[in-house]
């Protein structure tokens, strides 16, 4: 099946910091991936969408400049938030979008999640 | 409005028994999709099944199968044989015109001997 890694899996830095998430597509190319975030016992949300080659777009409310996305490759999309804080502390979690076998549809495939922990 | 609903924080189900999770979806699109994800605790969400909007058969996967009720706005999940692995959060999540997906607050499931 289709499969999509995160790194790193989990990462501790200081408030001020800057910190990369990447999520990639191991064996298919994506033109288009999501990143989302996750609070405690909370549903998705969802962050910005990547497409390659293109600016991202971004969810209201969402700050561009503190959460810096870059989808240089069909295979790989990166999340910096920039100048962390305690409050971007969350589970960040990536999705490619991939066609669906057998199906006329496309769906998301999700990344393991990186948890982010700003002290 | 809530885009989807999942009116069931928790559910509990012995092994080897079936259960069905509750999603219902407000939308006055014609074309849509609507897909369930399992989220174990380890955090990864994984995909279980799809259901087109335009799709008269519902959708099954295994011990998973999609009980689309079309006039209701309903696509509840069902999972039979449960197994004390299927212990996790389940969400429902809609596709309307663009590529985004509108999650459910999700279900958890718990999966007893």
């Amino acid at each position: 099946g289709a499969v999509v890694s995160q790194h790193p899996s989990w990462v501790i830095c200081k408030s001020g910091t800057s910190v990369k998430i990447e999520c990639r597509s191991l064996d298919f190319q994506a033109t288009t991936m999501f990143w989302y975030r996750q609070f405690p016992k909370q549903s998705l949300m969802l962050m910005a969408t990547s497409n390659e080659g293109s600016k991202a777009t971004y969810e209201q409310g969402v700050e561009k400049d503190k959460f810096l996305i870059n989808h240089a490759s069909l295979t790989l999309s990166t999340l910096t938030v920039t100048s962390a804080h305690p409050e971007d502390s969350s589970f960040y979690i990536c999705s490619a979008r991939r066609r669906l076998a057998q199906t006329s549809t496309d769906t998301q495939y999700f990344g393991p999640g990186t948890r982010l922990t700003v002290l | 409005a809530q885009k989807i609903t999942q009116t069931q924080p928790g559910m509990f189900v012995q092994e080897k028994e079936a259960v069905t999770l509750d999603c219902t979806y407000d939308t006055s699109d014609q074309s849509y999709g609507l897909f369930w994800y399992k989220q174990p605790s380890s955090g990864e969400m994984i995909f279980l099944i799809y259901q087109g909007s335009y799709d008269e058969q519902n959708a099954t996967e295994g011990r998973y199968s999609l009980n689309f009720q079309k006039a209701r706005k309903s696509a509840n999940l069902v999972i039979s044989a449960s197994q004390l692995g299927d212990s996790a959060m389940y969400f429902c999540a809609m596709r309307e015109s663009t590529d985004k997906l509108i999650f459910g607050t999700g279900t958890r499931l718990q999966v007893f001997p």
